[in-house]
């Protein structure tokens, strides 16, 4: 099975700020990796799919990258709406694409 | 609008049964790949299972922790998925969503889950 880590596990910034999340599968998956955004109390969103093509209507301050083993989600100017738990998740093998721990991305 | 809403969960004991409901709307449910993913409050997330579009087969797959004991099934004349749960465990507490699976392209054809109904609370417990 392919694992995904992610770090860090949760991070505080303030409105403005550049947010990076990291996310590592065990092993090498190409490009076949998506991002998605949940906030308290809803159903996660789709934000990026293979790992860096916005989902249609994600704002463009969101940016993913890497390919391989290794992933960056990208914030930028984050705003109050983006404080959320982020997921990255492997779509590699399918159906059984595993999802990552969770960031979790709060105010400062 | 694209929406799915799911029903049918509460309360049931270790060893009951449990069906859940999601009714589709806004897209052409009968060609949509459909999936159960669960999350325990709090935690993180995790596929349970997959049903396949009747014209790719309508065949089905499911996470190892709910296999043999979990089906998922669908009615395309009434736009409705089904997750029936059978022998129910403690730790199948969790928040049940379904979901739908769409491939995305063009430079490379990534499956996403791609739109999540609200979910539905599952309890197993005495």
């Amino acid at each position: 099975d392919i694992q995904m880590t992610q770090s860090p596990s949760s991070l505080s910034a303030s409105i403005g700020d550049r947010v990076t999340i990291t996310c590592r599968s065990s092993q090498t998956i190409s490009r076949f990796l998506n991002w998605y955004q949940q906030k308290p109390g809803k159903a996660p969103k789709l934000l990026i799919y293979g790992a860096s093509t916005l989902q249609s209507g994600v704002p463009s301050r969101f940016s993913g990258s890497g390919s391989g083993t290794d992933f960056t989600l990208t914030i930028n100017n984050l705003q109050p709406d983006d404080f959320a738990t982020y997921y990255c998740q492997h779509s590699y093998i399918t159906p059984m694409g595993s999802f990552g721990p969770g960031t979790k991305v709060e105010i400062k | 609008e694209v929406q799915l809403v799911e029903s049918g969960g509460g309360l049931v004991k270790p060893g009951g049964s449990l069906r859940l409901s999601c009714a589709a709307s806004g897209f052409t449910f009968s060609d949509s790949w459909m999936t159960w993913v669960r999350q325990v409050p709090g935690k993180g997330l995790e596929w349970v299972g997959l049903i396949k579009s009747e014209s790719d087969g309508g065949t089905t797959d499911y996470a190892a922790p709910v296999k043999g004991r979990f089906t998922i099934s669908r009615d395309d004349s009434k736009n409705t998925l089904f997750l029936q749960m059978n022998s129910l465990k403690t730790e199948d507490t969790a928040i049940y969503y379904c979901t739908t699976y769409t491939i995305f392209g063009p430079v490379i054809m990534v499956w996403t889950f791609d739109v999540w109904g609200q979910g539905t609370m599952v309890t197993v417990s005495s």
